[in-house]
């Protein structure tokens, strides 16, 4: 069974510094999302595409986060630099029809 | 904005059957998601409405109402596997957005 890829599982790193999360959606998949997820609460989505294009990124931090999607396929999410808040789960998903397949997250601790 | 209210918890025995309640405030509703997410896991999809009435997938159901602003999970049958958490999700109209709640978590005993 195809399954949204996510790199890397952990990351740890310092504030100031920057990150890079990775992902590969489900192939066939033109829908592609990011989402934060605080311990104890539910998924907050930060940037959503439509194949290469931004279709919202209205709850984005557009001063420290940027994401990418330059051919369609697979993803970048990048924060730059990375603050104590931003300690999150940070998930990828892709959708086909109503339902949405979530990566298995990338789990960030800024310190 | 967008608001979702969920039971935080709610406990239950094994065999035994739960609901859990999910009313919102949104503008530009269009259907009424539900996911399952265990502990350390991802959320993993379950059900879908888009019109109102029932929707059944095995031993898990899910109901809307537009009219009250309001959808529930009925799980049957519970299991020990069936402790997780529970988000519903409103779909917005356009590029089918998400908006999830908070997530309830149910805890099922022996």
């Amino acid at each position: 069974e195809a399954e949204v890829a996510q790199s890397p599982r952990y990351k740890i790193t310092e504030k100031s510094q920057a990150v890079a999360f990775w992902c590969d959606p489900i192939s066939g998949h033109a829908t592609l999302y990011w989402y934060r997820q605080i311990l104890g609460q539910g998924p907050e989505l930060l940037v959503q595409f439509q194949d290469e294009s931004v279709v919202d990124d209205s709850q984005l931090p557009k001063d420290r986060f940027s994401a990418e999607r330059l051919k369609g396929v697979d993803s970048t999410l990048k924060i730059q630099p990375a603050e104590l808040g931003d300690s999150a789960m940070y998930l990828c998903a892709s959708a086909s029809g109503e339902t949405q397949y979530f990566g298995p997250g990338t789990r960030l601790l800024v310190l | 904005g967008q608001s979702l209210e969920q039971p935080s918890e709610v406990t239950a025995v094994e065999g035994a059957i739960v609901q859990i309640n999910c009313t919102y405030q949104t503008s530009g509703f269009y259907g009424l998601s539900w996911y399952q997410q265990h502990d350390g896991g991802a959320p993993t999809f379950l059900s879908y409405n888009g019109l109102d009435g029932l929707e059944e997938t095995g031993r898990f159901s899910s109901f809307l109402s537009r009219s009250d602003s309001y959808g529930y999970l009925l799980l049957q049958e519970l299991q020990m596997k069936d402790s997780a958490s529970y988000f519903c999700a409103v779909r917005l109209t356009g590029f089918q957005k998400l908006v999830f709640g908070t997530g309830t978590r149910l805890l099922v005993s022996p």
